[in-house]
């Protein structure tokens, strides 16, 4: 079956724009996490969501980043008011379940550039 | 909460040569794995891999989780195999990821 995708794969925003970040999961996975990758580190998490539940939103970096999974499958990332710090590369990850005992799958990520 | 440290942090080899990347970690974990970052960005998974040792081809991992550590090999390595390895643990569902191996594979 289909992997994770993430649309679009590249964006160019201004300073101060909104944008936002679509994921799909693998079908049937309960489990969604996003994590931002800066240049030449290793990803870090940003929020976890079981089903359309937001569980854990610990890593958001400031109240601009906000994420959403109204129906239980597709996510959403949005940041406001975009700063040139929000530059990174922006990873979607989904597994059956969030628990122990799940391998995790990423998608192919959104690269972020703010101006 | 759990720190995640790999070694060594670049490598470079001829093509056909071996290799072992580390990974160490500070607490007990109960998942564990092995991404290759290939050089578009795409995280592939490599191994699950909380204890235990699996093989893949050319690629096995080894976790002894009592002492707190994974290793990666990779035998007979291709250029191919260039790219970013990262190892990442965690305790529930939130993985900390290493700074990763950067590997080039020379032909």
């Amino acid at each position: 079956g289909a992997g994770v995708s993430q649309s679009p794969r590249y964006k160019v925003a201004k300073r101060g724009q909104d944008v936002a970040l679509r994921c799909d999961p693998i079908s049937g996975h309960v489990s969604l996490f996003w994590y931002q990758q800066a240049l030449g580190q290793g990803p870090e998490f940003l929020t976890y969501f079981q089903n359309e539940a937001q569980l854990d939103k610990s890593g958001l970096p400031s109240d601009r980043f906000f994420a959403e999974r109204p129906e239980g499958s597709v996510s959403t990332l949005k940041i406001q008011r975009t700063q040139q710090e929000d530059s990174a590369v922006y990873l979607c990850a989904s597994s059956q379940t969030g628990g122990q005992g799940k391998t995790q799958y990423f998608g192919p990520g959104t690269r972020l550039l703010v101006l | 909460g759990i720190q995640v440290e790999q070694s060594p942090p670049d490598l470079i080899l001829q093509e056909g040569a071996n290799s072992t990347l580390r990974c160490n970690f500070s607490d007990s974990v109960n998942n564990l794995q092995w991404f290759h970052q290939n050089p578009w960005g795409q995280l592939i998974n490599l191994f699950y891999i909380p204890s235990g040792t699996k093989q893949n081809g050319r690629l096995s991992a080894t976790t002894v989780a009592t002492e707190r550590y994974s290793l990666l090999y990779i035998s007979s390595s291709q250029t191919t195999d260039s790219g970013v390895y990262f190892c990442a643990a965690s305790g529930t569902y939130k993985y900390i990821f290493g700074t990763g191996t950067r590997l080039k594979v020379l032909a």
